[in-house]
């Protein structure tokens, strides 16, 4: 079955920029989501189709897709973007998502 | 205001049953999929079913095949989910999940979920 691997966590300093990476086989041939998940509260959509942000979601998140590994980054990141992040795709005829990636803004 | 409320959960010996219900308001249900996705206390996402709007289509993961039934009532606005045979992995928060379909799919609204524990 396809799998989906993310790093366990990431840290970055505010104001800077964080990178949190999704890894799968030809990965860049399917579109891939991420959700942002908060302490307590539900997943929210951030991104879809590899690099459309919602509307409401700030400027800051973009993303990407290529290759076998698409990429979320947050651009100039705030506190309250501490967060789990999950990648999400379409495999055949299951629904398949990252194991989670935790980001620290310290 | 769109709003998905799941109800439902409880605690469950192993191998009772369960079943999750999800009512639908500020949008109509008929014009969505809709998925369970479920979260396992301190772990990551895991997808559990989806059906499609017309119900003509239906898929499961293989961790619950042959016990969940997933189904849906679009007169009712309502989504459910009946698991059978349950198991201790099966403790969970479940989350209703409303999908948008079209040239690329993606999960754009979440319910707040109900909790299911499955312990003797």
């Amino acid at each position: 079955s396809y799998e989906l691997t993310q790093p366990p966590s990431v840290s970055v300093s505010p104001g800077q920029t964080a990178t949190i990476t999704c890894a799968g086989h030809n990965l860049g041939n399917k579109y891939v989501c991420w959700y942002q998940q908060k302490p307590g509260q539900s997943p929210v959509l951030v991104i879809y189709q590899d690099n459309v942000r919602p509307s409401g979601i700030p400027e800051r998140f973009s993303a990407s897709n290529s290759g076998n590994t698409a990429t979320l980054t947050i651009s100039g990141t705030q506190a309250m973007d501490e967060a789990d992040y999950y990648c999400q795709v379409w495999d055949s005829s299951a629904i398949i998502f990252g194991g989670g990636t935790k980001l620290t803004v310290l | 205001e769109v709003q998905l409320v799941e109800s439902g959960g409880g605690l469950v010996q192993p191998g009772g049953s369960l079943r999750l219900s999800c009512v639908a308001s500020g949008f109509t249900l008929s014009s969505y999929s809709m998925n369970w996705v479920r979260q396992a206390p301190g772990k990551g996402l895991e997808w559990v079913s989806y059906i499609s709007s017309s119900t003509n289509t239906i898929y499961y993961a293989d961790s619950v095949k042959g016990r969940f039934t997933i189904s849906r009532d679009n007169a009712k606005n309502s989504l459910y989910l009946q698991m059978n045979s349950l198991r201790a992995e099966d403790t969970a928060m479940y989350y209703c999940v409303r999908e948008v379909v079209g040239a690329t799919d993606y999960f754009d609204f979440w319910g707040q979920g109900t909790v299911v524990t499955v312990s003797s």
